[in-house]
């Protein structure tokens, strides 16, 4: 079946430092992938987005590029902020369902 | 990007009693929603599906007898906890998605069932 594998947290940074976080996919056909985050308290809000193969989703200066070859899909910024600390999912929604598959989620703090 | 709200953001129930989420689409229309349960530190459980106007599809293993869903129109869906238990006590989140392939969340509902 479909499934999302990120990198264990939590993911300690400083301020300014650069940030990959890892996420393979398992599915069949041509999912889209999503990398959302969650804020302490508060619900999931969708950060970037890509559809196809090669597609490079990008926002708030995260960027995830659709690699099909490698099925991956990681999250990369190049200077964290304290204010990126956040949990942050990678998800799958196959071509055929309609469901979301999401993966365990990475915990990223940012330290000053 | 798309709104999704939810009311209230946190309630606290006595054992026994029932509790409604209700989850709105506040700037389009969702033919489709979701439901989630999280726990702490864990990732979203997706707990039910529901297309405005017909029956929920729930999730294996959550009781659609306790977990109550109506999806009466394309911008209104809610949750009905039915006779709380401690156990039912976590952070329950709302999606939607209009036609297309981006899901918008709401904001959680953190419920806490003494």
């Amino acid at each position: 079946g479909n499934s999302v594998t990120q990198m264990e947290g939590p993911v300690t940074l400083s301020e300014e430092a650069f940030l990959t976080i890892n996420c393979t996919y398992t599915a069949t056909g041509y999912p889209s992938l999503f990398w959302y985050v969650q804020y302490p308290g508060e619900g999931l809000q969708l950060l970037l987005k890509a559809t196809k193969a090669d597609d490079k989703g990008s926002n708030k200066g995260f960027e995830a590029t659709y690699r099909k070859e490698t099925t991956s899909f990681h999250l990369e910024k190049g200077s964290v902020q304290v204010s990126d600390s956040a949990v942050y999912f990678c998800a799958l929604r196959s071509f055929q369902g309609g469901k979301l598959i999401f993966g365990q989620g990475t915990e990223l703090s940012v330290k000053p | 990007g798309a709104v999704v709200s939810q009311h209230p953001s946190r309630v606290i129930c006595k054992s026994g009693t029932s509790v409604k989420i209700e989850c709105r689409s506040l700037d389009f229309q969702a033919t489709t929603m979701f439901w989630y349960r999280q726990f702490p530190k864990q990732s979203l459980m997706l707990m039910a599906t529901s297309n405005e106007g017909s029956k929920a599809t729930y999730e294996q293993g959550v009781e659609k007898d306790k977990f109550l869903i109506n999806h009466a129109s394309l911008t209104l869906s809610t949750l009905t906890v039915t006779s709380a238990h401690p156990e039912d006590s976590s952070f329950y989140i709302c999606s939607a998605r209009e036609a297309g392939v981006t899901q918008y969340f709401g904001p959680g509902t953190r419920l806490l069932v003494l």
